[in-house]
């Protein structure tokens, strides 16, 4: 069972609008969470990372939250542009071992 | 932007053919790892290495193998091309800390017929 959940699935948002993803995690020890954006064809990039005491963490237009104690964290997305649409990864890697668990991905589709 | 190349980008080959996966950066990394990646589904981990002469298998049985000669260089190659083995597979490097960044390359979509 994968033990990083994104939600939702895929997205779709108008250009200048805001957006929400969402990642669930049950890795345990914990380490630290990152997102990555990933766009068609190409791999992910990094875009913030957080660790055990680190709440928010913002990357231009991207804020990325971290609640340790339900394990939740969230990714931002502020005043959308065209260029945002590429899939977001949330990945969590374990405090032992440094196993990285990967989520499937939101797809975020922004439109004119 | 992240120096890590991998080539071909695209692949279609026939069943049986073998083929090589190429993968360097120029990043000085020690490490280095291959992910498969189906469409909508997560990365999985295939192989990895910490340095020259050492590698290990990842969470995902594959019948691939990889080698590390030279600190920069990592290919994969497929002795034997199957259709399960069509995906896309992406190499990343890292530097040696708890909270590596691992950088990926643009990665190859192989398709096997």
């Amino acid at each position: 069972k994968n033990q990083v959940e994104q939600s939702p699935q895929s997205l779709i948002i108008l250009e200048g609008k805001n957006c929400t993803l969402q990642c669930n995690y049950t890795v345990s020890p914990f380490s630290n969470l990152r997102w990555y954006k990933q766009d068609t064809g190409r791999g992910p990039v990094s875009l913030t990372i957080m660790t055990f005491s680190e709440n928010t963490k913002s990357n231009g237009r991207y804020t990325a939250t971290l609640d340790a104690d339900t394990k939740q964290s969230s990714l931002h997305i502020t005043a959308s542009q065209l260029s945002d649409s590429a899939s977001y990864i949330c990945v969590v890697r374990e405090a032992s071992g440094y196993a990285l668990n990967f989520g499937k991905g939101t797809s975020l589709l922004v439109t004119p | 932007e992240a120096d890590i190349y991998q080539t071909p980008r695209y692949l279609v080959i026939g069943t049986g053919k073998k083929i090589t996966l190429e993968c360097s950066q120029t990043m000085g990394h020690d490490k280095m790892y291959w992910y498969q990646q189906d469409p909508g589904m997560e990365l999985h981990l295939i192989h990895y290495s910490y340095g020259v002469n050492s590698t290990e298998k990842g969470d995902l049985s594959s019948e691939s193998t990889v080698s590390r000669i030279r600190t920069e260089h990592f290919p994969l190659t497929l002795e034997s091309a199957r259709p399960s083995h069509t995906s896309q597979y992406l190499c990343a490097s890292s530097a040696e800390q708890a909270m590596d960044t691992q950088y990926f390359g643009p990665g190859t979509r192989l398709t096997v017929l």
